[in-house]
């Protein structure tokens, strides 16, 4: 079965770092997003992205993040200055067109700030 | 504001108890109500989706249910496998975004 592949499982980083974080949707989807859960929290939206642009956004993916489809495959996140609030699971997720849509999440990549 | 509300937070089952998880909703005009289940450091696992209230789907123990301002996922028989947290979630005409529930945390005992 198809699937959304995250690298890495978990990065460790230092406050004021720069982080990148990698995904891998699945080949035909046309629609990327990035979410966030915080431990014990719910997940939270950040970003949708189709078309080569952003189509909408949250409160919380200010001017620090920023997202890129650097090519065919790749879709991934960047947080310029990372704080300790940054620490969360984050997830990628992908979905097709069409009626009969699910959404489709990795394993995520686990963020730690420190 | 689209909103979420499950309960319980959490539940306890002996193994082949069946049981019922709520979802209740508040949505702008609901384009789609989505069950996911997440284990322990997962991303959330696709289980349904529901798209008008009367809908109804099933997969193997689940099955969930739509009405106009909530939504039940019916487990029955469960096994210890089906332990897990189940999310809720909605989209709406407007955006693209799910607003996820926090999430029932289902434990089967044996």
């Amino acid at each position: 079965e198809p699937e959304v592949t995250q690298t890495p499982s978990h990065q460790v980083t230092q406050m004021g770092q720069e982080v990148i974080l990698r995904c891998v949707p699945i080949s035909n989807h046309l629609y990327f997003y990035w979410y966030r859960q915080i431990l014990g929290q719910k997940v939270e939206f950040l970003v949708s992205f189709y078309n080569n642009e952003i189509s909408e956004k949250s409160e919380i993916f200010d001017d620090q993040f920023s997202v890129e489809r650097p090519d065919g495959s790749n879709f991934t996140l960047k947080i310029r200055s990372t704080k300790l609030e940054d620490s969360a699971m984050y997830f990628c997720a992908s979905r097709d067109q069409g009626r009969s849509y699910g959404y489709t999440f990795g394993s995520g990549t686990r963020l730690t700030v420190v | 504001e689209d909103q979420v509300t499950q309960s319980p937070e959490a539940l306890r089952l002996q193994e082949g108890e069946s049981s019922s998880l709520n979802c209740s909703y508040t949505v702008s005009g609901l384009r789609g109500l989505f069950w996911y289940r997440q284990d322990p450091g997962k991303g959330p696992e696709f289980l349904f989706t529901l798209y008008s209230a009367g809908e109804e789907k099933e997969k193997e123990r689940l099955k969930a249910t739509l009405t106009k301002k909530e939504s039940f996922l019916h487990i029955t028989a469960p096994k210890p496998e089906d332990s897990a947290t189940y999310l809720c979630a909605v989209t709406n005409f407007g955006n693209e975004k799910l607003t996820f529930g926090t999430g029932t945390r289902l434990t089967i005992i044996p």
